[in-house]
């Protein structure tokens, strides 16, 4: 596709719920980020894929969020057993190549956790 | 660590203005920096990316600038019109640590009137 695509766009859950999260990155990019955006804060990082080794996950909050690139393309963030503070936008961004790349971003899913 | 910081955090202008927005990053040993336009709602739109061995980019009414030793970068903006009114990020992609990771600032919230 032309751009990043994010699905959902919004998601509601029930506290303990699970929750998969899809990012389709720009065709042909090798490089995949995943950012959180909490409200009236700048995005922060999670976690990099180079093609579908996952480069640092040093971003993610806890064991319950995982992410994978199984081909090196669409990226699935998973979060187990949500709670209320993994409420935030969950942006995904991808670059054409690691260190100088510019990234591009997606719209984002909104997660709202009751 | 680095550490991005934006001043001020909001700033509103009458329409025709032309205004610099700033960002200070810590750590000099960045790979580039790269403004971004985040709208209420939505994903984040690049607007300039500088390399580390550039001063400066141009795109139209925009200009970012990048002092690597002073740790800072400025976006200016001419002529100010409505429709500038968004969030602008700025990021430092730094060269210590994961090569993927961006490194945001809380923005600065522009509104400009007409």
């Amino acid at each position: 596709g032309a751009g990043v695509s994010q699905s959902p766009r919004y998601k509601v859950a029930k506290r303990g719920q699970d929750v998969a999260l899809r990012c389709d990155p720009i065709s042909g990019h090798v490089s995949l980020f995943w950012y959180q955006q909490a409200l009236g804060q700048g995005p922060e990082f999670l976690t990099y894929f180079q093609n579908e080794a996952q480069l640092d996950k040093s971003g993610l909050p806890s064991d319950r969020f995982f992410a994978e690139r199984p081909e090196g393309s669409v990226s699935t963030l998973k979060i187990q057993r949500t709670q209320q503070e993994d409420s935030a936008v969950y942006l995904c961004a991808s670059s054409t190549r690691q260190g100088s790349g510019e990234l591009f971003f997606g719209e984002g899913s909104r997660l709202t956790v009751l | 660590k680095q550490e991005v910081t934006q001043i001020p955090a909001a700033l509103s202008v009458p329409e025709g203005e032309n205004l610099v927005l700033n960002c200070s990053f810590t750590d000099s040993a960045i790979y580039n920096l790269q403004w971004f336009r985040q709208d209420p709602g939505k994903g984040l739109t690049s607007l300039l990316l500088i390399q580390s061995s550039q001063r400066e980019q141009t795109s139209g009414r925009l200009n970012a600038s990048l002092d690597k030793s002073s740790g800072r970068s400025t976006l200016y903006i001419a002529a100010s019109q409505p429709g500038d009114s968004a969030t602008y990020l700025c990021a430092g992609r730094g060269i210590g640590g994961s090569q993927g990771n961006l490194i945001f600032g809380k923005g600065t919230k522009l509104s400009v009137k007409p």
